[in-house]
């Protein structure tokens, strides 16, 4: 079955400019994760939806950054006003959601370059 | 401190070689642990869970210590294909948020 998709793929923008991130998860996942991680560094959690329960935001790092899920499926991270320490993969992952010791399937990334 | 946390390696073995890597965690109330394997430019993967009662799958061997707060994962028998970067994860109780450690890479010659 389709797996975890994201696009675009790869995104260059210039400073100060807005960006808008697409994930579309596995079919049926109720849970969806958005993560970043920097060269050589680890995954950075972002933000976390469960159904249609409240997202948890409490990895954001700034007001710049917010996320959608619309009708329980597919999420928009947007960024505003773009820095370069935003350049980056954005990592988007699904699981089932009902369970906590749960597998999460990632999609392949967006590589940010902000110049 | 970060919360869970790697050597970054990297090992470097010869194909056949057995090497094991640690993963100390500082929550202690973590409750589920996972092995991801992330190749060079790709999203990570899940290598396998880590049960209490240590598990094995063919050449990989995961065990979790909850007195000393580490997991580990045995490679036995390198392959060129073990070559990747392995994600350390835990999940503290009652989150279903995980953290990640950055990472351990492999790599694997012949």
């Amino acid at each position: 079955g389709a797996g975890v998709s994201q696009s675009p793929s790869n995104k260059v923008t210039e400073k100060g400019k807005d960006v808008e991130l697409r994930c579309d998860p596995i079919s049926g996942h109720t849970a969806l994760y958005w993560y970043r991680q920097s060269l050589g560094q680890g995954l950075e959690f972002l933000i976390y939806f469960q159904g249609n329960s409240a997202p948890d935001k409490s990895g954001l790092p700034s007001d710049r950054f917010s996320a959608e899920r619309t009708g329980g499926s597919v999420s928009t991270l947007t960024i505003q006003r773009t820095q370069q320490e935003d350049s980056a993969v954005y990592l988007c992952a699904s699981s089932s959601g009902t369970a906590l010791q749960e597998t999460q399937y990632f999609g392949p990334g967006t590589r940010l370059l902000v110049l | 401190r970060k919360e869970v946390e790697q050597d970054p390696g990297p090992f470097n073995v010869p194909e056949g070689a057995t090497v094991a890597f640690n993963c100390t965690y500082s929550n202690s109330a973590s409750q589920s642990f996972f092995w991801y394997r992330q190749d060079c430019r790709k999203e990570p993967k899940l290598l396998m869970s880590v049960y209490s009662s240590g598990n094995e799958d063919g050449r990989f061997t995961a065990q979790l210590n909850r007195a000393s707060q580490y997991i580990s994962l045995l490679i036995r028998d390198s392959k060129l294909s073990d070559s990747a970067t392995y994600l350390c994860v835990a999940s503290s109780g009652g989150s279903y948020i995980p953290t990640f450690g950055r990472g351990t890479s492999l790599i694997v010659h012949p």
